[in-house]
């Protein structure tokens, strides 16, 4: 079965400071590729998605991503972050019409 | 701006008694999603709907979770009789499958204290 892999659990970094946030998932193959953002207390929202074209995907807020097919990977950056990013980041991959979550990357970004 | 909504925000309740939880997906969505999000064990998805028919529940213990779609614009969980270990925030998703493009939209949660 498909599993998505968070190498980073928390991540602390200052503001402007630039932010990358490792995601593996296990299965090759089509897949398709998104990253949800959850601010405290709040639900997750959709930061960007990937199914096909450019492996370079922008999204909302200034977040992208890159798919690497060769090495299973999809991570999420952003050049310089905010304090107002603190929020917990959660990678997931589709299969059969299912969203395998990642165990979630909790970034706190000091002012 | 079409959202997920989901009743109750919040719920307390005691030992034994039983749990409705309520989901409104995005009008003309067609597939549901329950999932569960716990400190311990992340999100772990419960059940699946699509065109209200249940796909996947292998997530969910069956003997007692349920969980259905009266119409298309309802999914419920319900949970009999709860306990302890089921406290948590509760979510749910909707999404417009295409078989290749699936986006899933999440409601803002039930948050679940089972005392």
């Amino acid at each position: 079965a498909q599993s998505v892999s968070q190498h980073n659990h928390h991540v602390i970094l200052s503001e402007a400071a630039s932010l990358e946030l490792g995601c593996n998932y296990s299965y090759g193959g089509t897949v398709n590729l998104f990253w949800y953002v959850q601010y405290p207390g709040q639900h997750l929202q959709l930061l960007l998605k990937y199914f096909s074209g450019d492996p370079l995907v922008k999204g909302i807020k200034g977040f992208e991503a890159e798919f690497i097919k060769s090495k299973f990977s999809f991570n999420l950056r952003k050049p310089s972050v905010q304090w107002s990013d603190t929020a917990e980041y959660f990678c997931a991959v589709t299969q059969g019409g299912k969203l395998i979550f990642g165990q979630g990357t909790e970034l706190s970004v000091k002012p | 701006d079409a959202r997920v909504t989901q009743t109750p925000r919040h719920k307390v309740t005691e030992m034994g008694q039983e749990v409705t939880m309520r989901c409104q997906p995005i009008l003309g969505h067609n597939t549901v999603f329950w999932y569960r999000q716990t400190m311990m064990q992340g999100l772990e998805l419960l059940a699946y709907f699509r065109n209200r028919a249940p796909l996947d529940d292998s997530g969910m213990p069956k003997d007692r979770f349920s969980a259905e779609m009266p119409d298309a614009t309802l999914a419920t969980l319900k949970i009999q009789p709860s306990e302890p270990r089921d406290s948590a925030v509760y979510f749910c998703a909707s999404g417009l499958s295409s078989g290749i493009t699936d986006t899933q939209y999440f409601g803002p949660g039930t948050r679940l204290t089972v005392l």
